[in-house]
């Protein structure tokens, strides 16, 4: 069975500091996988997404996510955290490459402190 | 251009009323999703529209919960005779085909007293 998981309920760190945001997968397939954020009161927004090209994706807001197929992971990072990145973001795992029934993570919100 | 555009974005409704929750998608757009978002919990898929085709009921809940889309545009989701485990947000995407990212609407967030 596929499945995303997230390991941190809730990230903090300082403005200006390196953010990370974990996430590991589990798929029988070569999946396909995104990262969307979730400010307050809005809907899902696409940061990025990674179908089997690099395995370094850039998205949107100076995010980046490594694909690491050896460690099962798709790990979220930012070298340096801004106060509009406080969110909640999600990670998402497509099994069959498509972006029909994606399987979401529980999400991780992050925290900036000035 | 307009995105997804979900209403009401609030309802709050009494135990065992129906509601109906719309969404509509961005034009052109064939895929029309509904997911549910419960608090702290991540989504849940519910029900999906693609073109012309029979949609993928697979994550309704029970049979309380029904959705249509009309002429591949418009969609509502129907739940009958709430309950209240079925407050949530309910969110709406669309998207140009089963290989494209989602859009995401606002969300609609029903609440159930």
């Amino acid at each position: 069975a596929q499945s995303v998981t997230q390991l941190d309920s809730h990230v903090s760190v300082s403005e200006g500091t390196p953010v990370l945001l974990r996430c590991n997968y589990s798929s029988s397939y070569s999946p396909s996988l995104f990262w969307y954020v979730q400010h307050p009161n809005k809907g899902l927004q696409l940061l990025l997404k990674y179908t089997s090209a690099a395995t370094l994706v850039k998205g949107i807001n100076g995010f980046e996510a490594e694909f690491k197929k050896s460690e099962t992971s798709f790990h979220l990072t930012k070298p340096s955290a801004h106060m509009s990145d406080a969110a909640e973001y999600f990670c998402v795992v497509s099994p069959s490459g498509s972006s029909y029934k994606l399987i979401f993570g529980s999400g991780t919100r992050l925290l900036v402190r000035p | 251009g307009a995105g997804v555009s979900q209403s009401p974005s609030n309802k709050v409704t009494e135990k065992g009323k129906d509601v109906e929750l719309r969404c509509d998608p961005i034009s052109g757009h064939t895929a029309l999703y509904w997911y549910r978002q419960s608090l702290g919990q991540g989504l849940e898929f519910l029900i999906y529209f693609q073109g012309n085709s029979a949609p993928d009921k697979s994550g309704l809940p029970s049979d309380r919960f029904s959705a249509e889309r009309t002429g591949g545009s418009v969609s509502t989701l129907t739940i009958q005779r709430t309950q209240q485990e079925d407050s949530a947000v309910y969110l709406c995407a669309s998207s140009e085909g089963r290989r494209s990212p989602l859009h995401f609407g606002n969300g609609t967030r029903l609440t159930v007293t």
